[in-house]
This record gives structure tokens, sequence and C-alpha cells, in this order.
């Protein structure tokens, strides 16, 4: 059972271009949340998706940043005229079922991406 | 939003030495994780604890949700226990986001 897959791994933008990245969860798990870790930092979240639902997105900066999980393919997290300030890794995590409230799940984290911004 | 400290901030142990880390949360948790982060930025999981006690080859955790706190052990270390050690927790009633506590940084030597 392959796990949570980012790519890519590594990835170089200029200051004013886009950046996409890409996260496709473990085999049966239809949640999907996103985290980020400045360096020298621990992770913060940044936002939790289902299949077309965004579900939670507090995490996220109100501009430039946005993020879906389309009911065919990957989530992905898109960021706009990518500043220095986004260099970063941006790690993806799954887990396999609903929770809120009084329940909760394992979350499974993908590799990471880490953004440069030049 | 739930506070989460981790202790000792930095960590530098002999290989074969053991050690304990904690992590002191401010609210109720339904999910407490412990994670190892790597040289190599990789972040691997190592428990899913909420309460109770597991235990891992060298590893072990123990969360006392009543009292708010979580314990790493790490017994008989090696120099690939280097890294960042988190732990994170999902606030009781919130929708499973991750807080995620400053880490652990531990350095095995030989």
């Amino acid at each position: 059972n392959a796990g949570v897959m980012q790519n890519p791994r590594h990835l170089v933008r200029r200051r004013g271009q886009e950046a996409r990245l890409r996260c496709s969860p473990m085999k049966g798990h239809s949640h999907v949340y996103w985290y980020r870790q400045l360096p020298e930092e621990g992770l913060k979240f940044m936002v939790y998706l289902q299949k077309e639902n965004i579900i939670d997105e507090s995490g996220m900066p109100k501009e430039r940043f946005s993020a879906e999980f389309p009911k065919e393919g990957p989530s992905i997290l898109r960021i706009q005229q990518v500043v220095r300030g986004d260099s970063a890794a941006y790690f993806c995590a799954s887990s396999p079922r609903a929770s809120g409230g009084a329940e909760s799940y394992e979350q499974y984290f993908g590799p990471g991406t880490r953004l440069t911004v030049t | 939003g739930i506070q989460v400290e981790q202790s000792p901030p930095d960590l530098i142990l002999q290989e074969g030495a053991n050690s304990t880390l904690r992590c002191n949360f401010s609210d109720s948790v339904n999910n407490l994780q412990w994670f190892h982060q790597n040289p190599w930025g990789q972040l691997i999981n190592l428990f899913y604890i909420p309460s109770g006690t597991k235990q891992n080859g060298r590893l072990s955790a123990t969360t006392v949700a009543t009292e708010r706190y979580s314990l790493l052990y790490i017994s008989s270390s090696q120099t690939t226990d280097s890294g960042v050690y988190f732990c994170a927790v999902v606030n009781t009633g919130t929708a499973s986001k991750l807080t995620f506590g400053t880490g652990t940084r531990l350095q095995v030597t030989l």
C-alpha cells in the first residue's frame, strides 16, 4: 500500500511565478491536510479538505494561496505570485475517516515539497 | 488555540544512552502523534497515542490525557535516532488539524 505521495519533491520558482504542489493521499483515504514548515520551525496547519470540499482553511494566508481536492486526481496547493517568504517545506497528510468532535484519526505524512523562491 | 510545549529543546546523547522527551498540552485532545523528522527532512510517524502506552522496538510512548502530557522514551540510542522529534495534537472538538510542538532536537554521538 503506497504511502502519501507528493510531487515535485523540490521546486524552484522566481518571484512572481506560480507554484503548484500536488498530493495523492494513501489509498482509501479521502481526507487531506496541508502543513507548512518554515526553516528551523515546526509545522503549521494550513488547510483541511475532503473530496470537493474545503473543511477548514483557517491556516491559509488570505491572499495568493488556494487549495483544492477534486473528485478525480490529486489535491493541489497553489501559490500565486510567489515571494521569498513562501520558501518552505510543504507537507501533505491524509487520514482514512471522517473526524471531528470526539473522534480523530492518525494522519500519515508525505515526503514534502521543498519550495525555493529566488 | 491549544498550546503544545516540548522539552528539552535540545539534547545530546552518547550512543547507547537512554532519554525521555516530554510534551505538555494545554487542553483536551483526541489525537496525539509523535514524529521523527530525520536530517533529510522526512517526517516519520512514530506513534499514534491519544492515551495509554505503546512500544515499538527501542521506542515507547505514554500519554496521560487527564494530566495533559505525553512522554517519548528512547532506549539504547543510535546515531540514526538523530533529528527532531515532534509531538502534535488535535484539540477535542476541532476539525482534525494537528497543532505541532516546537520539537526536541536530538543529536546522538559515537
